[in-house]
């Protein structure tokens, strides 16, 4: 059982339409970190959240962390042929699981490709 | 380029096999992380290794094992290679200080295929 479930698994769209990506748990994280990986590539870090309810935007891409810490959102606008990639979500340092900072536990990912 | 090397970037080997992964982390960081990668179970938390010493493990077989070098410098040690142990092995680094959020930075990881 993932820690961490990600959807939709697979998302396919035009160019120009927007998406959203979930990332949920019955865990509390002492942050969310959203990655974007490329084939035979290692995973990029593309935002880090912490505070509840905290949204922080990276151009195009809005990151929300929920309320009470255990989920978070990928919102993309505007989507364009260069976001095609594996979006990967990990919750770090879970306090249910006497984790440590540091180690992150990732979902499955959502594999976006966007069509031309 | 996130600064994280790693090599080989490609091995083939044969079941019950032994190799070693390895990885050098970004100047100035002294955390390491090791991630398993398959189709089956996505991005799997290995081991962590903090200026040398074990700081945390996870789903970690015993045939496999890690160390961290006085150069802080890191192999990954996988033996009796299985067929399910194929897959995609990444090295992270961190500054890591136990008290704040962690960035980790990636490695381009090791394409493990046993036949």
């Amino acid at each position: 059982t993932q820690l961490l479930e990600q959807s939709p698994q697979f998302l396919s769209i035009q160019e120009g339409e927007n998406l959203t990506v979930y990332c949920n748990s019955s865990s509390v994280f002492s942050s969310l970190q959203w990655y974007r990986q490329e084939p035979g590539e290692g995973p990029v870090l593309l935002v880090t959240v912490v505070t509840g309810g905290e949204v922080k935007k990276l151009k195009r891409l809005t990151f929300q962390f929920g309320d009470a810490r255990k989920d978070s959102s990928l919102h993309i606008t505007a989507a364009q042929t260069g976001d095609t990639g594996l979006y990967l979500c990990a919750g770090e340092g879970p306090r249910d699981r006497g984790s440590t900072l540091g180690r992150l536990y990732f979902g499955r990912g959502t594999q976006l490709t966007v069509w031309p | 380029d996130s600064g994280v090397t790693q090599t080989p970037k490609h091995l083939i080997t044969a079941t019950g096999q032994r190799v070693t992964l390895r990885c050098s982390p970004r100047s100035g960081d002294l955390s390491v992380y090791w991630y398993q990668q398959s189709l089956d179970q996505g991005l799997q938390f290995l081991i962590h290794y903090y200026n040398g010493e074990e700081r945390a493990k996870g789903n970690i077989l015993e045939r496999f094992s890690a160390q961290q070098f006085p150069d802080l410098h890191s192999e990954l040690n996988l033996s009796s290679l299985e067929l399910g142990d194929s897959a995609l092995y990444f090295c992270a680094s961190s500054v890591w200080t136990g008290y704040n959020t962690d960035t980790q930075y990636f490695g381009p990881g090791t394409r493990l295929t046993v036949l």
